[in-house]
């Protein structure tokens, strides 16, 4: 595709659900990033893939917090038994391979704003 | 641990009122800093990436210089819509090829 496409734009889970945000990266790009932001804050780094390689999860807050993308395009997050402080815009980023997004910039999506009830 | 801090917060200009936003990092090797662009409901939006000091990269309006220590994105004689918010990022040479953001400037250009 033409962008980065994060599905679903918006959604709303009540406190102890399971949540599941998909990113379609662009057709090509190796490297893929989930990025958190909370309300008036920078985006903060999650996880990271080369491929389907899950090459960095330091930034994942808890063990809550699961991400896969099995075929090395489609990525998928996952957040188990979802609390109130989980409410923030999960933003995906991606780039053709790791060092380019230093050249051209790691391209985000629109992000999927997630609120907890 | 690698720190960005953004200042001020919030700018409010007037059309054509030129100003600078301020980034200062410390960050343990720098591979590049980047500054992004983000409008309401959507994702940061890539302007530039720098990667030693003294360099300077200019597109439009704007033009972001970098030291060792910071970088300054100059806004020349702005528009409304110039109005956003301006994110800055780190990338580390020895944490793979995280970004670590800033809080970001919210910058408001009134006609």
């Amino acid at each position: 595709g033409a962008g980065v496409s994060q599905s679903p734009r918006y959604k709303v889970a009540k406190r102890g659900q399971d949540v599941a945000l998909r990113c379609d990266p662009i057709s090509g790009h190796v490297s893929l990033f989930w990025y958190q932001q909370a309300l008036g804050q920078g985006p903060e780094f999650l996880t990271y893939f080369q491929n389907e390689a899950q090459l960095d999860k330091s930034g994942l807050p808890s063990d809550r917090f699961f991400a896969e993308r099995p075929e090395g395009s489609v990525s998928t997050l996952k957040i188990q038994r979802t609390q109130q402080e989980d409410s923030a815009v999960y933003l995906c980023a991606s780039s053709l391979v790791p060092l380019t997004g230093t050249d051209y910039g790691y391209t985000f999506g629109s992000g999927t704003r997630l609120t907890v009830v | 641990e690698d720190q960005v801090t953004q200042s001020p917060e919030a700018l409010r200009l007037q059309e054509g009122e030129s100003s600078s936003l301020n980034c200062s990092y410390t960050v343990s090797g720098l591979r590049g800093l980047f500054w992004y662009r983000q409008d309401p409901g959507k994702g940061p939006e890539f302007l530039f990436t720098l990667y030693s000091a003294g360099e300077e990269k200019e597109k439009e309006r704007l033009k972001a210089t970098l030291t060792k220590k910071e970088s300054f994105l100059h806004i020349t004689a702005p528009k409304p819509e110039d109005s956003a918010t301006y994110l800055c990022a780190v990338q580390a040479k020895n944490s793979g090829y995280a970004l670590n953001f800033g809080k970001g400037t919210s910058l408001l250009v009134t006609p």
